[in-house]
């Protein structure tokens, strides 16, 4: 156990559906990170959050956002959702802002778009 | 974005070979990260190096960061089953403020018995 919780672990839905996948960060971290893996293109950063203030923006399509709340639990919503999002999203934690001490992740929420 | 193109892409060995991932980039990077990732799991850090010319050792890995912090290498000898998963490299990007990692391409690494 990583100690990063992500919930749920699978999500099946429809296109055009709506969904919100969740993430607690390891006890201490302030910094929350969303990626998203699919085969072809690999581990994507969409977007990081330190002590509830959005940090940075990478490639997060604009159906999908992201919030982190005082207790510093995240939520990443994905709206009017395609088949091409079907994908693992991962979520990550780290103590302070940089990279350089690593990444923690969690066990990822696999979505399926049906 | 910066970029990090891992190879091998694929790499199936038998137990006790030894092989080496390279990580390549032509943008330098404010560190590098190693991690392992099995199916259904998330990645888990094994490494970071800081420094150029860096190199560190975890039981039979090897990993380098190149002098001009721009590639890395992961050398494993004697490899074992367990061993088996993919690989990615990640790069620190030194131009934001708030630094994000990005992940290189992959190598999946087979360790058949």
């Amino acid at each position: 156990d990583s100690g990063v919780t992500q919930t749920p672990k699978h999500l099946i839905t429809a296109t055009g559906q709506r969904v919100t996948l969740r993430c607690s960060p390891r006890s201490g971290d302030l910094s929350v990170y969303w990626y998203q893996q699919s085969l072809d293109q690999g581990l994507q950063f969409l977007i990081q959050y330190y002590n509830g203030e959005e940090r940075a923006k990478g490639n997060i399509l604009e159906r999908f956002s992201a919030q982190q709340f005082p207790d510093l639990h995240s939520e990443l919503n994905l709206s009017s959702l395609e088949l091409g999002d079907s994908a693992l999203y991962f979520c990550a934690s780290t103590k302070g802002q940089g990279s350089n001490y690593g990444y923690t992740f969690g066990s990822g929420t696999r979505l399926t778009v049906v | 974005t910066q970029l990090l193109e891992q190879s091998p892409q694929f790499l199936s060995i038998q137990e006790g070979e030894n092989l080496t991932v390279y990580c390549n980039s032509s943008s330098v990077f404010s560190s590098l990260q190693w991690y392992r990732q099995e199916p259904g799991e998330g990645p888990v850090l094994l490494v970071t190096v800081v420094t150029g010319g860096e190199v560190k050792k975890l039981k039979r890995l090897t990993f380098q960061f190149g002098d001009a912090r721009k590639d890395s290498s992961l050398h494993i000898t004697a490899a074992q089953p367990g061993d088996t998963g993919l690989y990615l490299c990640a790069g620190g990007e030194m131009n934001t403020g708030f630094q994000k990692l990005v992940f290189g391409t992959g190598t999946r690494l087979l360790v058949s018995p």
